[in-house]
């Protein structure tokens, strides 16, 4: 089954709105994170919250965590058509298999200008 | 220069060849990884290694074999490649942080694009 499933799996806005997106998991985890992949490229990461941390912020991103939900959402403030791309969380279990990633499906995003 | 490199960027390959897909990093990290990517299934995780001597396969390792020849290179192998191995592969590396740091986030190269007809 899958660890993280993002929601929407597409989302589309125009510049300058905000984009929020949202991914859910099954199990334990030590840290969430997001990454960003642009058309056929490899992935880029962009922030990661630790399971006892609830926001987080870099520039224009936030991201937030409840584990009690096993939940995170990515907002994405006054988004520009260069945000464009796919969106994904990427869960980290701790202990034995700390650093062994599980992705979502992610989810695509389109920011018209 | 990259610091995640992979070749070939693009294969067209037969039902039963066997392909190696290679890759680099000049990042000095520990661990690497081996991913594919299919639409709409995200990346599922096929090998990792976390050192040289360590090897262990991930999700979907059937049909897959690895190798680890330096701590810069890990290669990918397709022992008789079969039509649904047609996808987009990725690999990854990671520096081995302490693990209250959280700073293990995975760096990826481009990807190769492979085809078995």
């Amino acid at each position: 089954s899958q660890q993280g499933e993002e929601d929407p799996q597409a989302l589309s806005i125009q510049e300058g709105e905000n984009a929020t997106m949202n991914c859910s998991y099954k199990t334990s985890i030590n840290n969430l994170q997001w990454y960003r992949q642009n058309s056929g490229r490899g992935l880029v990461h962009l922030i990661l919250i630790r399971s006892n941390e609830r926001e987080k912020h870099s520039g224009r991103l936030r991201v937030t965590l409840d584990t009690s939900k096993k939940s995170s959402s990515l907002l994405i403030t006054a988004s520009r058509a260069a945000d464009t791309a796919s969106y994904f969380c990427a869960t980290d279990p701790g202990g034995t298999s700390y650093g062994k990633l599980t992705f979502g499906q992610g989810t695509i995003l389109t920011v018209h200008p | 220069d990259a610091d995640v490199t992979q070749t070939p960027r693009n294969r067209i390959t037969k039902t039963g060849k066997r392909i190696m897909l290679e890759c680099s990093q000049t990042k000095g990290h520990d661990r690497m990884y081996w991913y594919r990517q299919d639409p709409g299934l995200g990346l599922r995780l096929i090998y990792y290694s976390f050192d040289v001597k360590d090897i262990n396969k991930g999700e979907i390792s059937d049909g897959y074999s690895v190798s680890r020849q330096a701590q810069a290179k890990f290669s990918l192998s397709l022992e008789s490649a079969i039509p649904n191995q047609t996808a987009l592969y990725f690999c990854a590396t990671s520096d081995l942080w302490e693990r209250g740091s959280g700073r293990n986030e995975q760096f990826f190269g481009p990807g190769t694009r492979l085809t078995v007809l």
